[in-house]
Parts: C-alpha cells; structure tokens; sequence
C-alpha cells in the first residue's frame, strides 16, 4: 500500500515556467489538498477538493491551478512560477468522516 | 477566521516529560488534532481531541480544553527520536485544516 505519492521530489525552475506537481493516492480517500511549509509559517492550505470533479481554493489560492478528474490523482499546476513560490509542497488525503490525513513526502521546488 | 499559537521550540532532557501547549481561536470549532514532523520528512498523524479531556496513546498524550481554546500534547519518557516538530491543527470542515506554525522540540541526552 503506496499511501500518498507525490513526483517530482525536488524541482528547479526558472522564473515564468509552469509545470504540474503530481499527487497520486490508493487509499480511496475522498478529500485531497495541497499545502506550502515555509519556514516559520507552518503548513498553509493551497486548494483542495472532496471528491472527483469538485475542486474549491484554500489559503494561498494565487498562481496554482488544480483539478482532481479521478479519485486517485490531484495535480497542482504552477502557471507562471516566480520566486515567492519556492518552498516545500505537501499533498495530503483523508477519508471522508475521518480526521487522520495521510501527507506525501513532499516536492521541494525552488524557483530562481 | 482561524489562528493558532503555539511556542516555536522547546527543549528537553531525554527520559524526562514535556509539554507542547496550543491556543486557538476559531470561527466553528470541531476538535484539535496533533502532527509530528521530523526534519525532512513528512507530517504524520499522532492523535485528535473532539472532547474535553485526554486522551493517551503510548508516551504520547493529547488534552483538550473547549472552555478555554487550549490543548496540548504530552510526551513522556522522551526518547532521541522524538527530537521533532510538532503542530497543532484545527479542521474547518472538509479540508480547510488550519495549522498552527509548529513547535521544534530538540531532546538533548
């Protein structure tokens, strides 16, 4: 049982590229979301959705794109990278009526 | 909105008992939940208080407080390997968790 996997680990980008962070879960979990950790600023929701189809923003929404087409897969796309969005992301997943959210190893992306 | 307080680092002596505190304020509340973090590594599900009371599971203990907005993690006999950071968190319905900025704990022999 994989749990949540995210691709790429780390990733350098240059500032105006876009590219799309990978999420993929197993467990048949309903509700997927995607986080930023920045030092000093915990874990800070991007977008998230509560099942196929149905996606809706979080904290810090701006620049990030998702969509969630299968239960499975949640990509997060990254229109037009700047710097401001360099640190670590997390996708997490949880059952509905459940409240242990199970998080990805993290992708951490570094905009130059 | 939702806020959460919790100090940024706390150090221990290994074998010895600590306590991580965290103060929210929130517009609808639905219980506290606690993570562990290692360096590096990812956040990891350690308990969740829906109820006034503790709860305990092994060294680790969570307590919560509705009346006063207040819960806190216990870690008892502190081993090296809990040198780590801890969060709390508040869900908001669905997905909409918000996380306190995390407390490192550095265990020291």
């Amino acid at each position: 049982n994989a749990g949540v996997t995210q691709t790429p680990k780390f990733q350098v980008l240059k500032t105006g590229q876009s590219m799309t962070l990978q999420c993929a879960q197993d467990m048949n979990h309903e509700y997927m979301s995607w986080y930023r950790q920045d030092p000093g600023m915990g874990l800070r929701l991007i977008h998230y959705s509560v099942g196929a189809g149905i996606t809706d923003q979080g904290e810090v929404p701006n620049g990030y794109n998702v969509s969630r087409s299968t239960t499975e897969d949640f990509p997060l796309r990254l229109l037009s990278a700047a710097p401001s969005q360099t640190s670590v992301y997390f996708c997490a997943s949880r059952e509905q009526g459940n409240t242990e959210a199970f998080f990805g190893q993290g992708t951490r992306l570094t905009v130059v | 909105g939702q806020s959460l307080e919790q100090p940024s680092e706390v150090t221990a002596v290994e074998g010895a008992i600590v306590q991580i505190n965290c103060t929210y304020q929130t517009s609808g509340f639905y219980g506290l939940s606690w993570y562990q973090q290692h360096d590096g590594g990812a956040p990891t599900f350690l308990s969740y208080n829906a109820l006034d009371g503790l709860e305990e599971t092994g060294r680790f203990s969570s307590f919560l407080s509705r009346s006063d907005s207040y819960g806190y993690l216990l870690l008892q006999e502190l081993q090296m390997k809990d040198s780590a950071s801890y969060f709390c968190a508040v869900p908001g319905g669905y997905q909409k968790v918000t996380f306190g900025i995390g407390t490192k704990l550095q265990v020291i022999p």
